[in-house]
């Protein structure tokens, strides 16, 4: 069984410190993929990064960072310098690659508040 | 940029009675998703839907569910007879690679009464 653990429930930061969410998951499958996906105030769902069990290099993409480490099975995110916008909870979520179009398990959700 | 669009925003239903959350995935999309999530929790995964027939299902997916593509562009879920813990806002989603993120809709807000 799959399963996705952030530890984090809410976490509160002055604009412009960096904060590290985090993402603890268990999979038995070789082949799987990772996401984050922030949920604004306003309630969607919106994709931020993808990666396959097979590529341990982190990304950045502006203010944001992800750390892939299998060792740990741990794949954090983190937000630089962070904005009032940034304000949202962030889901971590796991799905099987053995599987096509197999179902996203998430984690529980980190409320993240940017205080002004 | 092309999105998934979910019907509608916010539907307030009486208990027992039958709903229908309507989405249109991404067009060149060929995997559909329904997830659920109760207010305050996580997102759950309903059902997955792949060349007309469910792929995949989880245990909160039971009898009184049901999903359909009736038209080729609409994907549908239908709650036969709704209980109050049906009460959740409803996600839609579409990828056109089943290993491709899967790209959510803005909700459906359902609420029983």
């Amino acid at each position: 069984a799959q399963k996705v653990t952030q530890a984090q429930t809410e976490i509160s930061v002055v604009e412009k410190e960096d904060v590290t969410l985090d993402c603890v998951y268990e999979t038995r499958d070789t082949t799987y993929y990772l996401f984050w996906y922030k949920q604004p105030p306003s309630g969607e769902l919106v994709f931020l990064i993808r990666r396959n069990s097979f590529d341990e290099q982190n990304e950045i993409s502006g203010r944001y960072s992800w750390n892939f480490q299998k060792s740990t099975s741990s794949f954090n995110f983190t937000i630089t310098a962070s904005q009032v916008v940034d304000s949202a909870v962030y889901f971590c979520a796991l799905s099987d690659g053995e599987t096509s179009g197999s179902r996203l398990t998430f984690g529980e959700g980190t409320q993240l508040t940017v205080n002004p | 940029e092309p999105e998934v669009t979910q019907t509608p925003s916010h539907q307030v239903t009486q208990m027992g009675q039958e709903v229908i959350l309507r989405c249109v995935p991404i067009s060149n999309h060929l995997y559909f998703y329904w997830y659920r999530q109760i207010l305050g929790q996580k997102v759950e995964f309903l059902v997955s839907f792949y060349n007309n027939e469910i792929s995949e299902k989880s245990e909160i997916f039971d009898d009184q569910f049901s999903v359909e593509r009736p038209d080729g562009s609409n994907f549908t879920l239908k709650i036969r007879s709704t209980k109050l813990e049906d009460s959740a806002m409803y996600f839609c989603a579409s990828t056109r690679d089943g290993n491709q993120p899967q790209h959510f809709g803005d909700g459906t807000r359902l609420s029983i009464l």
